[in-house]
């Protein structure tokens, strides 16, 4: 049940688009279709912004996209919005009805 | 509105217990599995357990497992965390979350805080 590997953090400007990657192995991220991101505010509870990968719950903009290769699951935001700085986690499951966590991206707008 | 409400969190002294609930409110309570994630103080989210629609299965991360036990009340739209042997290193902020797919969690409570010290 090792942590996934996530960036301490990554910086783009408004408007600019940015890419936080999620590193696993053969028995999370590369097992399993089932790859969720979250995002978090300073003192908020996260917040679903992707799950299976790819797919975007209700009420999420369009800008956020997910995807998937091999071991490693990637957020990318597109067109950055000051509203965007937040702290994104990555979390796979791992088989065994077990979940595991990303250490976490901080996402600065510059 | 979907809403879960945790509550129980507090300050406890090493090898002392703690039970967190979360009362759910909003949705039908007995549809989903329920787990608990944690975040110890600025650090990542943790995930620790989960308990499926009936409670006829748990499941527990390596880190809480012996220590930590799961349960719901579907009567009572409740679940609860019973946690004993607690550490200094469980010291953090515990959410209840919703599950809705294999690491969807697409409801979190607004969480509570479990300090263990002495």
């Amino acid at each position: 049940q090792s942590a996934l590997t996530q960036p301490r953090s990554v910086s783009g400007s408004p408007g600019q688009s940015v890419t936080v990657s999620c590193t696993g192995t053969t028995s999370d991220i590369g097992k399993f279709n089932y790859v969720s991101w979250y995002q978090q505010h300073p003192g908020k509870a996260p917040k679903l912004m992707i799950y299976d990968v790819s797919q975007r719950p209700s009420g999420v903009p369009d800008r956020f996209s997910g995807s998937k290769s091999g071991n490693t699951a990637s957020l990318t935001i597109s067109g950055l919005q000051a509203e965007d700085e937040a702290d994104y986690y990555c979390c796979s499951y791992a088989g065994s009805y077990i979940e595991v966590f990303g250490g976490g991206t901080k996402v600065t707008v510059l | 509105e979907v809403q879960l409400v945790e509550s129980g969190g507090g300050l406890v002294k090493p090898g002392g217990s703690l039970r967190l609930s979360c009362a759910a409110s909003g949705f039908m309570f007995n549809n989903y599995q329920i787990d608990w994630v944690r975040q110890a103080p600025g650090k990542g989210l943790e995930w620790l357990s989960s308990i499926s629609r009936n409670s006829g299965f748990v499941y527990y991360a390596d880190s809480v497992k012996g220590r930590f036990t799961i349960s719901r009340d579907n009567a009572r739209d409740s679940a609860f965390l019973q946690m004993n042997s607690l550490r200094a290193d469980d010291t953090a902020v515990y959410f209840c979350v919703r599950c809705s797919g294999f690491g969807w969690f697409d409801s979190w409570g607004q969480g509570t805080l479990v300090t263990v010290s002495s």
